[in-house]
């Protein structure tokens, strides 16, 4: 079993929806939670970050942990042409971090 | 000042030969990590250094792969003698901070490998 699962997509929807991504793992000690967006032949960006269970927001991209189910997720309202690309979601446990294999968004203007 | 920077952007070797791939961190920021992307398997942790001292070398395999991270100059990931499945995209993080507050590590651009 992998320590962390991320459905690849691809997704696609049309400009202005609220797009969720969503990512699973099975390791109880991850406390650190982050998403990565990254662009065609390009390196990982750091969107948001999150420790522990919780909320976080920041403009139209939200991160939500839960913990209980070992289950994260982003959100992006509003979603724009430019968000377009591939979404990694990572964790930790404060000592190695392991990545989603990614998702792939498509916006359609 | 400048981000990551990470040269070659495209390496290709034949089979058996070595490739070098370079890291110069972000100004001010000791501690770098080495990653390598395969399609479809998402980014696996290599190697994580701080200048002339190797941290954490799990994700390494234990023959052909080296890293360093020398006092003066780039970190370097050498892989000896590659073989097909070497063919890979290799990033590189740097960071400010020791790994336990690990959370704002940026990514260089990469390194695309390619074995003939």
């Amino acid at each position: 079993q992998k320590e962390v699962e991320q459905d690849p997509g691809p997704l696609s929807v049309p400009e202005g929806a609220i797009v969720s991504l969503n990512c699973t793992y099975s390791n109880s000690a991850f406390q650190y939670f982050m998403w990565y967006r990254q662009y065609s032949r390009k390196g990982p960006e750091l969107l948001m970050y999150t420790y522990s269970s919780g909320n976080k927001e920041d403009g139209r991209f939200t991160a939500q942990v839960d913990k209980s189910s070992k289950y994260i997720s982003l959100f992006i309202r509003d979603s724009q042409p430019s968000d377009s690309a591939t979404y990694l979601c990572a964790m930790s446990t404060g000592n190695q971090f392991y990545f989603g294999t990614g998702t792939s968004l498509t916006v359609i203007p | 000042n400048a981000g990551v920077m990470q040269n070659p952007r495209h390496l290709v070797r034949r089979r058996g030969q070595e490739a070098r791939l370079r890291c110069s961190p972000m100004k001010g920021h000791s501690h770098v990590y080495w990653y390598r992307q395969l399609p479809e398997e998402g980014l696996k942790f290599m190697v994580y250094l701080q200048k002339e001292n190797i941290i954490d070398e799990s994700g390494m395999p234990k023959e052909r792969f080296s890293a360093e991270f020398p006092k003066e100059g780039p970190s370097i990931l050498r892989i000896q003698q590659v073989v097909r499945g070497d063919s890979a995209a290799y990033f590189c993080a740097s960071s400010p901070y020791d790994r336990v507050m690990n959370t704002e590590a940026f990514f260089g651009q990469g390194t695309r490998l390619t074995v003939v």
